[in-house]
């Protein structure tokens, strides 16, 4: 069965304290994995596509990469308003699935 | 602001009631797609349209369906609804039809069913 699992399902951050988000997948025919942001009562707001193990994608202080198995996002010095809900979800033979997403605090 | 526009944002109805959802797409973009999010179940796919046509179905409900017009505005039917169906309603748009690529959400139409 075609499954997206991220952990961990809560994290709380001291501001400036770096660490890593996980999203693992197992589909047949991945096209794509891409991560998004979500604030309380909003739509999710896209980040990064990547389409083949070993690449990876920046933006500020975030960084995603890709295996064959698994994407990290990597949050560097984050700060309070990197608070957010962060998904992931791969696109596999015209299905889309979404990770139900780490919640993610950062503390001033 | 996407660009993606929802309408309306609330809606509170009574079990066995039809409701519809609106979307307009961002300026250009010729995919819509919509989504349903529940605490318990996450973000759920629920069916892809593509210039008109329907291009990808997901978890989609037999009580539910789904149409994109000439002008692109797409808009979700709910029927026969139960309490188990409220739930957070998001469209989503791109430009392209064969990969996922970029896709932009809208704020989301809140569904209540009493």
């Amino acid at each position: 069965e075609d499954q997206v699992t991220q952990s961990p399902e809560a994290l709380r951050l001291q501001e400036g304290e770096s660490s890593s988000l996980n999203c693992s997948y197992t589909v047949s025919g991945l096209r794509g994995l891409f991560w998004y942001r979500q604030d309380p009562g909003k739509g999710p707001e896209f980040l990064f596509t990547l389409y083949s193990a070993g690449e990876e994608k920046e933006k500020e202080r975030l960084k995603a990469t890709l295996t064959k198995k698994e994407s990290f996002l990597h949050i560097t010095a984050p700060k309070p308003e990197d608070s957010a809900t962060y998904l992931c979800a791969v696109e596999a033979d015209d299905k889309i699935i979404f990770g139900k997403g780490t919640r993610l605090h950062i503390l001033p | 602001d996407s660009g993606v526009t929802q309408t309306p944002k609330h809606l509170i109805t009574a079990t066995g009631q039809r409701v519809t959802l609106r979307c307009s797409p961002r300026s250009g973009d010729l995919s819509v797609y919509w989504y349903q999010q529940s605490l318990d179940q996450g973000l759920q796919f629920l069916i892809q349209y593509y210039n008109g046509e329907e291009r990808a179905k997901g978890n989609i409900l037999e009580r539910f369906s789904a149409q994109q017009f000439p002008d692109l505005h797409s808009e979700l039917n709910l029927s026969s609804l139960e309490l188990g169906d409220s739930a957070l309603y998001f469209c989503a748009s791109s430009v392209g039809a064969v990969g996922y690529t970029e896709a932009f959400f809208g704020q989301g139409t809140r569904l209540t069913v009493v």
